[in-house]
């Protein structure tokens, strides 16, 4: 089976820098993904990692390490619009099934 | 990447009746998913729709409480069955197509009364 932890919670204000950590286990790995949910709204795309290593779209960074099983999001130069919820999600090697960790809600505050 | 419609958006549904959600993608993928959302928590995965075959469900989910049809690489619907207070919930389709990043349909708030 698979199993992700990150934290439930984190506050931090405009302009600040964010990580959120992932640890995951897992009997099957392809990469390890993240998303991105507004209340109410769907989940978005976010970053995928299938390598060790750190991947780099603007604000966003995500970091994977396969031999720790560990994983990070990096949320640079914090804006009020970045409040919303974010989920690590294994794609594990059944499938292409997306297994989701519990979710770190994420509150800027100005 | 793809684009997905997913309706009805809301419903407000009495207890023994059945409720079915459908996806439509803008391309064909390969394989869809269906995922139940407590609000405020996680994803949990119900089921892989596969065209021309039987979907594929998680634990603790079975085809006669939620069936799927798949009719083509570019449809599928989730119906729920026998709804309970408990099947309150969101639910929300996705396409496979590409491990780099799944589209998710906009979901489906359920509410049974």
């Amino acid at each position: 089976g698979q199993s992700l932890e990150q934290p439930s919670e984190v506050t931090a204000v405009e302009g600040a820098i964010v990580q959120i950590n992932c640890t995951y286990q897992t009997s099957g790995f392809y990469g390890l993904s993240w998303y991105q949910q507004h209340d109410g709204g769907a989940p978005t795309f976010l970053s995928y990692n299938a390598l060790d290593g750190l991947e780099e779209t603007g604000r966003f960074s995500s970091f994977l390490s396969r031999s720790d099983s560990y994983g990070y999001l990096l949320l640079q130069e914090l804006q009020m619009k970045d409040s919303a919820s974010y989920f690590c999600a294994v794609v594990g090697a059944a499938g292409n099934k997306l297994t989701f960790g519990g979710g770190t809600r994420v509150l800027v505050k100005p | 990447s793809a684009v997905i419609s997913q309706k009805p958006s809301r419903d407000i549904c009495q207890r023994g009746t059945s409720l079915t959600i459908q996806c439509q993608v803008d391309s064909q993928v390969t394989m869809m998913f269906w995922y139940r959302q407590q609000p405020g928590q996680s994803l949990t995965l119900i089921a892989t729709a596969n065209q021309g075959s039987e979907a594929t469900y998680e634990s603790g989910f079975v085809i006669d409480k939620f069936p799927i049809s798949r009719p083509n690489l570019t449809f599928s619907t989730l119906t729920v069955s026998n709804l309970s207070p408990e099947d309150s919930s969101i639910y929300l389709c996705s396409d496979g197509g590409q491990l780099r990043g799944y589209t998710f349909g906009s979901g489906t708030r359920l509410t049974v009364v």
